[in-house]
């Protein structure tokens, strides 16, 4: 049971715009900004969204992160295929007093 | 660029004791970051086990605090995982990476997998 929560799974079509939500509660995502990592198979998360909106350098201008509350939210806009993988939300949490992660959500592209 | 990289036994027995170290080239590990461990179980999710700064202060999950130990190498710039009594919950895929700040973590190691079992 992960301490965030996201939906299991996600899907859309090549050129849909999906949203992929992280839920946590006043002592993580209510108090810290969210990071975003993408996983594809076999390999380390790569960061993909920080501090909540910030794209690092190489990261398309596709995705897009926000965060009200305690919630936070990743965008795709424009799917490709290649966004078929797995996508986690993690932020730092005071009652663990350490990180926590979403238990991640798998986006299919149909 | 910065790079990390994981080794360390691939297969540990049951009640044994979990070792790996991460080499982190094109930075110092002295600089003013912490560095972190974050394991995968298969097919699972992202579970935080443990952080250190180079000045050896540490940080552990609770649900593993009893029987870890994170160190530090600063001649080799490099640093160290070490989990005991381990049983086949601990097997996962390990992961180091440098933290940039709370959760934002980069860049992280390939991992390496890590199995409990006789």
């Amino acid at each position: 049971q992960s301490v965030l929560t996201q939906p299991p799974s996600a899907s859309g079509t090549p050129g849909q715009r999906v949203t992929i939500s992280c839920s946590g509660s006043s002592s993580n995502i209510g108090s810290y900004t969210v990071n975003w990592y993408q996983q594809l198979p076999g390999t380390a998360p790569k960061l993909l969204i920080y501090s909540d909106n910030q794209r690092p350098s190489g990261v398309p201008d596709r995705f897009s992160g926000s965060r009200s509350g305690t919630s936070a939210s990743l965008a795709i806009s424009g799917l490709q295929s290649e966004d078929e993988t797995d996508y986690y939300c993690a932020a730092w949490d005071d009652s663990l007093n350490g990180p926590v992660f979403g238990g991640g959500t798998k986006l299919t592209v149909l | 660029q910065v790079q990390l990289q994981e080794s360390g036994p691939g297969l540990v027995k049951p009640s044994g004791t979990l070792s790996l170290t991460c080499a982190v080239s094109g930075a110092s590990i002295s600089s003013n970051n912490w560095w972190i461990w974050i394991r995968q179980a298969p097919g699972k999710g992202l579970e935080w086990v443990g952080e250190i700064y180079h000045s050896g202060t540490t940080n552990y999950n609770p649900s593993v605090k009893s029987r870890v130990t994170i160190s530090v190498d600063k001649s080799r710039n490099q640093f160290s995982l070490t989990l005991t009594s381990v049983t086949a919950a601990d097997t996962a895929v390990y992961f180091c990476a440098r933290v940039l700040s709370g959760s934002r973590f980069d860049p992280w190691g390939q991992g390496t997998l890590v199995t409990v079992s006789s």
